[in-house]
């Protein structure tokens, strides 16, 4: 229940496309839900967040759907960029405690010129 | 603002030796300090959670004589491996939380640190 489902594994994008990633969790006690950015060799850093009162947020080039119902949530990079080959994590916590954050996977993504 | 930086970056150490990795939030006071360790192509695994001024929460497997977490002051929180052996060289990242009714559940991540043990 404290899983956080990632996928794709990889990713390949070509320049200009839009890259998709995503994401399923199980315990609806979840109420945070961000995603991060990590470089090669580098701590991640948070692109974007959601909360689940809303289906979609936007930040520039980047987008967070949101399925309450289905306990799903994905990130659209549009327009993707070489400079965005990095590996993506979703991750989710709720309220209370210390917030921990439960970490999906990871998804390595490649954007060719 | 909300930086928070990681020293060493790297380390090399023989086997049998202790490393100290130190974390700081160097624009805003964390109460909460979090570790993980990830290994290479793999996710971020929260080893331990600290508070300041309180003993450090260990993740299930996490060996607390192993990895000792000191959280001794708002802005400072040291992971000690001790008596380091091959299998803990990873990359160690820890992450910070300030005060709560701020910036609501966000983490503010280090640039890591590259252990490695011969």
């Amino acid at each position: 229940q404290q899983q956080v489902k990632q996928s794709p594994q990889s990713l390949i994008v070509q320049k200009g496309g839009i890259s998709i990633i995503n994401c399923a969790y199980e315990n609806t006690a979840f109420d945070y839900f961000p995603w991060y950015q990590q470089f090669p060799g580098k701590g991640p850093a948070l692109l974007i967040a959601i909360r689940p009162d809303v289906s979609e947020k936007k930040e520039g080039r980047f987008t967070i759907s949101f399925n309450k119902s289905a306990k799903q949530f994905s990130l659209h990079i549009m327009d993707s960029q070489p400079g965005d080959s990095a590996t993506y994590f979703c991750a989710a916590a709720f309220s209370g405690g210390y917030n921990k954050l439960i970490f999906g996977a990871g998804t390595r993504l490649a954007v060719h010129p | 603002g909300a930086v928070v930086s990681q020293h060493p970056s790297w380390v090399i150490c023989k086997s049998g030796t202790s490393v100290k990795i130190e974390c700081r939030s160097l624009d805003f006071q964390a109460t909460t300090m979090f570790w993980y360790r990830q290994f290479p192509k793999q996710s971020l695994m929260l080893m331990a959670t600290s508070n300041e001024g309180s003993k450090a929460t260990y993740e299930q497997g996490v060996e607390k004589d192993k990895f000792l977490i000191n959280h001794a002051s708002l802005t400072l929180s040291t992971l000690t491996v001790t008596s380091a052996h091959p299998e803990d060289s990873s990359f160690y990242i820890c992450s910070a939380r300030d005060r709560p009714g701020m910036s609501y559940n966000e983490q503010f991540f280090g640039p890591g640190t590259r252990l490695t043990v011969l």
